[in-house]
């Protein structure tokens, strides 16, 4: 069964540093997606960034970049110069079948991020 | 700039009334999918069509909801009846194959659900 595990109910981050959010997934699938959403206090899920199973770099998408660890099953998000918009829920998601595949995203708990002045 | 709209944004119902939540995709999307966000279960999937096919809906309740898409442009959720249990936010997405961003499931603003 497939499943995505974020450990950080919570996280405190000040302003201007980089900070990491955990995930890691199990699958028994070779060909897989890993996603990234926000969802601020307003509630609509943002897309960040996306990592495929078979993509040999590391996915970045602005001030954010996904450190991923196949080996491990490991898809951290990192952000880098954090603002105090940052500050949401952020949810690991994961899609079988890879990239070009329309499956359903299978999410994790979140991890809520508070960014501190 | 194209969005997936949801109707309504909120809805407060008394238990054993019948809800409809409707999604408007993205125009040239052809997949949809509903998704059920709840404090203590997270983001679920309840459902998901692709060219208008129920593809998977072994997440929904199939007692009391069910879920349809009368035309590329619409999509609805209806639950039959409502119960409190019931009170989450429901989103919905779609994505296609065809776009060059094809790894995205554009989800829509969400209905807030709450069945006293």
């Amino acid at each position: 069964a497939q499943k995505i595990t974020q450990t950080q109910p919570g996280m405190f981050v000040q302003e201007k540093e980089a900070v990491t959010l955990d995930c890691t997934y199990d699958t028994s699938d070779q060909s897989y997606g890993l996603f990234w959403y926000k969802q601020p206090s307003s509630g609509e899920m943002i897309f960040l960034i996306y990592q495929g199973s078979y993509d040999e770099q590391n996915a970045t998408e602005g001030r954010y970049s996904l450190n991923f660890q196949k080996a491990r099953k490991s898809a951290n998000l990192v952000i880098s110069a954090s603002q105090l918009g940052d500050s949401a829920m952020y949810f690991c998601a994961m899609r079988a079948g890879g990239g070009g595949s329309q499956g359903n995203l299978i999410f994790g708990k979140g991890t809520k991020l508070s960014v501190k002045p | 700039d194209a969005r997936v709209t949801q109707t309504p944004r909120h809805k407060v119902t008394e238990m054993g009334q019948e809800v409809t939540m409707r999604c408007q995709p993205i125009l040239g999307h052809n997949t949809v999918f509903w998704y059920r966000q709840t404090m203590m279960q997270g983001l679920e999937l309840l459902a998901y069509f692709r060219n208008r096919a129920p593809l998977d809906d072994s997440g929904m309740p199939k007692d009391r909801f069910s879920a349809e898409m009368p035309d590329a442009t619409l999509a609805t959720l209806k639950i039959q009846p409502s119960e409190p249990r019931d009170s989450a936010v429901y989103f919905c997405a779609s994505g296609t194959r065809r776009d060059s961003r094809y790894n995205e499931q554009f989800f829509g603003p969400g209905t807030r659900l709450t069945v006293l």
